[in-house]
């Protein structure tokens, strides 16, 4: 199976500073990757998703981007943070098309922006 | 677009039967899978179906109609380590998208 690795675990970020989540997988090769948002006792938000190295695809318009440099690895970027992006950030790999039933999930980053 | 929706929260007692429905709109369907989560940490998969019918996987069981874009998570003989949130999500082409989650609680 896989494993996705996720750092930082918590994060506290003033409001105006830029942010960097990084995300490897370990255990397969060109996966769909994804970064989910949660807010507290909330759904998983679809943020970025992505098929293959380059290729990124947006789902909702914000003050967030995402690369993938590498094939197994995910980048989750700001310029400047705002109050609104604090959350529990999730990176995900695999589920996508129809050969991949499940998806793995790192240990999450929480981000407070104060 | 997709969309998923689900109860927002389930309560039941220990021993007991428990079934989480799903609604789903979505284009490109490829199937449907729950997941679960236990309070500050990450969802871990427990079913997928990509066909009509039910899939059992121990004390969990899922069904899916594709005519009726609806599934359920069926939980058996509950037990205290059963209280977590669950969600349902949709694949859609490459995407996986996420329902709003059902907050399971279970007592004594």
């Amino acid at each position: 199976s896989q494993t996705i690795h996720q750092w930082p675990a918590t994060l506290v970020q003033p409001v105006g500073s830029p942010l960097s989540l990084e995300c490897t997988v370990e255990g397969t090769s060109n996966p769909n990757l994804y970064w989910y948002r949660q807010a507290a006792g909330r759904g998983l938000q679809l943020l970025f998703y992505s098929v293959g190295i380059g290729q990124i695809s947006s789902e909702v318009p914000q003050n967030l981007s995402a690369s993938r440099p590498q094939d197994r690895q995910f980048i989750l970027s700001s310029k400047k943070l705002l109050l609104s992006d604090s959350g529990f950030y999730l990176c995900a790999s695999g589920g996508g098309g129809h050969m991949n039933t499940e998806a793995f999930f790192g240990q999450g980053t929480r981000l407070t922006v104060v | 677009g997709q969309s998923l929706e689900q109860p927002s929260e389930v309560t039941a007692v220990e021993g007991a039967i428990v079934q989480i429905n799903c609604t789903y709109q979505t284009s490109g369907f490829y199937g449907l899978s729950w997941y679960q989560q236990h309070d500050g940490g990450a969802p871990t998969f427990l079913s997928y179906n990509a066909l009509d019918g039910l899939e059992e996987t121990g004390r969990f069981s899922s069904f899916l109609s594709r005519s009726d874009s609806y599934g359920y998570l069926l939980l058996q003989e509950l037990q205290m380590k059963d209280s977590a949130s669950y969600f349902c999500a949709v694949k859609s082409f490459q995407k996986l998208v996420f329902g709003t989650g059902t907050r399971l609680l279970v007592s004594p």
